[in-house]
Formats: C-alpha cells, structure tokens, sequence
C-alpha cells in the first residue's frame, strides 16, 4: 500500500542551527510529494514540491529537500532555522497525476530554542 | 483576496446532534476537499469534489456527508453516526482535480462534541 512515514514526532533545535525533517515514502512509481507546513491552529501553506527532474527541490522561506530514490526518502532541510519556524511540518505524496487524493505523513512539529 | 474560508473556527455540539461546517472559497477553484487531523495522525481525506454537483468519498468518510451545489461552496455535515467527531477538521481547493496543483487550506474549524 501506498504510504507516507514521518519517523520523528517532535524535533527541538537551536535557533541558527541547522534542521532536517525526514519523510519516507512507499510508492511503486516515482511519486509526487511535498512538504507543507501549519502554524498552530492554522491551515496549510504549501513550501515545495517534487515531481521529476532534478532531485534537489528549493522552496520558500529558505527551505530545501531532496529527493533519493534509492532511499524512498524526501527529507526537509534548512540551514540555518529562525523562531518563526516554530510549526508543524507535513510530507505529502501521491502516485498519480490522475488522482487528486495526497497521503499526508504524521507531521513533525519543530520546536525551536533561543 | 482570494482564498478560503471556514467558520466557525471553534464548535461545540452535544453528542447526538448534527453539526454542518461551512468552508467557503473565492478563488474559482473547481476541485474542494476536506480533511479531518487528529494528532499523530496527519490529515485525512473525508470527501473530496472535483466539479460542483459531484463529490466522492475518502478514505474516513464514514459519519459524514457533503453537497457542492455551487462552486465556492462546499459544507460538510457531521452526523450523529460519526462515532468520535472531536477533531480539527480542514478544508482545500485546487484549480482542477489532481495532485499536481498546490492544495489550498482554509484556517480549519475545531469541532469539540461532549
């Protein structure tokens, strides 16, 4: 079955430091996946994604991932986190365009320190 | 601007009762979805529509049901049959149906029944 697995339910990191958030995901075909994240008691705001071609994807407000195949891995990276951070981080990922149903991962809360 | 709106943002009901969630958009989107998050468990699809007066079940649509009479409009009914209601329930859009478009989120509605 197709699946979506967020392994780390809350990571805590230092502000300036570096972060990566890891997503694994199960898929015959080369899947579609994103990363999004939720501030508390918000919604949804989309920060990148992937579909084909180069496997190192750029988003917004400085966020990076890559994607390895040969890992089924789509892991979120930053280099240097803010405060404004602080959120809830969903990987996300079909295995058609035909489809509009996305599998969400558990989500990764982000906690940052000062 | 455009963009997407759920009310209330809290809701309490009794068990028992019927409680509809509004999500209203004005983005002239034609696919709508809604979701339901419970923590740990990521979001999940409860219905989905990809063009007004159509609409099919998701993966938990059991409890709930939905109409799409108009374009930006698309309620959904929380019955006395869904067996654990309480949860942050979410609602999206994309331009048409299919995962290759960024989903748009509304603020979400939490739904607390006692």
């Amino acid at each position: 079955a197709q699946s979506v697995t967020q392994p780390d339910i809350h990571i805590t990191v230092s502000e300036g430091a570096s972060l990566e958030l890891r997503c694994n995901y199960s898929y015959g075909a080369t899947p579609y996946l994103f990363w999004y994240v939720q501030s508390p008691g918000q919604g949804l705001q989309l920060l990148l994604k992937y579909f084909s071609g180069d496997t190192l994807v750029q988003g917004i407000k400085g966020f990076e991932a890559e994607f390895k195949r040969s890992q089924s891995s789509f892991n979120l990276r930053k280099p240097s986190v803010h405060w404004s951070d602080a959120a809830e981080y969903f990987c996300a990922g079909g295995g058609s365009s035909n489809t509009g149903k996305l599998i969400f991962g558990q989500g990764t809360t982000l906690q940052v320190k000062p | 601007d455009g963009g997407i709106t759920q009310s209330p943002k809290y809701l309490f009901r009794k068990e028992g009762q019927n409680v509809t969630l509004s999500c209203e958009q004005n983005l002239n989107h034609d696919a709508m979805y809604w979701y339901r998050q419970d923590p740990g468990q990521g979001l999940r699809l409860i219905y989905y529509s990809q063009i007004v007066n159509d609409f099919q079940k998701g993966d938990i649509a059991e409890g709930y049901s939905v109409s799409r009479e108009k374009k930006e409009s698309f309620p959904l009914t929380v019955t006395s049959a869904q067996k654990n209601p309480t949860a942050f329930y979410l609602c999206a859009s994309t331009p048409v149906f299919g995962i290759y478009y960024e989903q748009y989120f509304g603020p979400g509605t939490r739904l607390t029944v006692t």
